[in-house]
This record gives C-alpha cells, structure tokens and sequence, in this order.
C-alpha cells in the first residue's frame, strides 16, 4: 500500500528551541496534511496543504507541500509546552493514510 | 458542539467474547471510518463508510464489521475478539465536500486477554 515515511520517530528539545519534522512518500499526492495527537485524546488537525509548493502558517507553525509532491515538512518556531504530543502527517482526504508519528518532547 | 462520541473509552474483554464499540457525531457529516492505532505503526484504517448503507473495507478490516443504518452512527463491531486486536481505536468523520477535515472522537482503548 502507500506508505509515508515521518522523521524524526522522536525529538527531545528545550522549550524555545524550533522543531522540523517531514514526512514522504514514493507516491505523489494531491493533498497533504499534519495532524497533532495530545495525550488522551484523538487527532485534530493543524494544516491542509492542497498545492504543490504551498507554504501555510498557522501560528507558530508552517508547514510546506513539497514541489515534487512527495513530501512534506512541518517547522514550529520557539516551542513551548503545550506544544508536547504526537505529530502526524498524512495524505489523501476522508481515506487518511498516516506516517508513524512524531513525538515531541520538551523539557522546560 | 460538533463532536465525535466514542463510548466505552476504556474496556477490558476475553478472547471470542463479542463486543461494540459505538461512535456517533453531530455534524451531518456523510463519512464516517474506523482506525487502529499501534505503537510505531501511526494511525490505519480498518472501515470507511460513504453514507448511509453504504461500507468498505480499509486497509486492516480482518476481524471487524461495521454498520451504518443512521447517518450519525457508526458502530465497529468485534464478532470474536483476539489477542492482536488490543489497540486504540478511533472514530472519525467527514464531510464528502468543503474543507475535507477529518474528527476524531477521543478514542476506545481496548486489551484483549
């Protein structure tokens, strides 16, 4: 099946410090998103990526759809604590296919 | 509030004792799916259903049913619950049209012993 490979598995960071995380795939797609999982609860998403290219902010996050549509990347700027959870990135619209997950740690 | 209701949350079952986990939501939504979650492994889908009716399998469905009789519900049925299928489970939904965003429910942790 189609698979999206997500790096880093895991982060360890001190608050303030930026995060990268990135995800691809060996399929080209049309649409890419990044969902955040906090503890105890279901993903919600961050950000749709729908275009080639496309770089969207929301916040301190920015996340771009790569140019050869087989990757992604998402970048949050100055972490704070709440920023803690499990990342994912995934494809396609109401079928999500999902990456392994990120999981971001922070240390005050 | 739009939301996506899993119930139980939490539930402990023995090998070949059948089980429901319900899922309901409040947002008309037209598509409804079910995931596992496993460590290392992310989120994958096991059944996705269009609308009313109307289900299809998704990339894990060994071992589960499903049914959608109502819009708002969609329960994943366990007819004879194994080992290998203690996991967390999600609900989401979605709109067939618009922004496209997938909402999960808050999910059901199921042990199988």
């Amino acid at each position: 099946g189609q698979q999206l490979n997500q790096s880093p598995q895991s982060m360890f960071i001190q608050e303030g410090e930026d995060v990268s995380m990135n995800c691809t795939s060996s399929s080209i797609f049309n649409t890419w998103l990044w969902y955040k999982q906090e503890p105890g609860e279901g993903p919600v998403l961050l950000i749709a990526l729908y275009k080639a290219g496309e770089l969207t902010s929301n916040g301190r996050l920015t996340a771009q759809f790569g140019i050869t549509r087989k990757d992604s990347f998402l970048n949050i700027s100055a972490s704070i604590p709440s920023d803690v959870g499990i990342y994912f990135c995934a494809r396609g619209a109401q079928k999500l296919v999902f990456g392994q997950g990120t999981r971001l740690t922070i240390n005050p | 509030e739009a939301q996506v209701t899993q119930n139980p949350r939490y539930l402990i079952t023995v090998t070949g004792k059948k089980l429901t986990v319900t899922c309901s939501q409040n947002m008309n939504h037209e598509y409804m799916s079910w995931y596992r979650q496993d460590p290392g492994l992310g989120l994958r889908q096991i059944y996705y259903s269009m609308n009313v009716e109307v289900t299809d399998k998704g990339d894990v469905p060994e071992g589960y049913k499903v049914s959608r009789k109502e819009k708002r519900n969609f329960p994943l049925i366990l007819e004879s619950p194994s080992p290998n299928q203690t996991s967390l489970y999600f609900c989401a939904s979605s709109p067939l049209s618009g922004t496209l965003e997938a909402f999960f429910g808050q999910g059901t942790r199921l042990t199988v012993v």
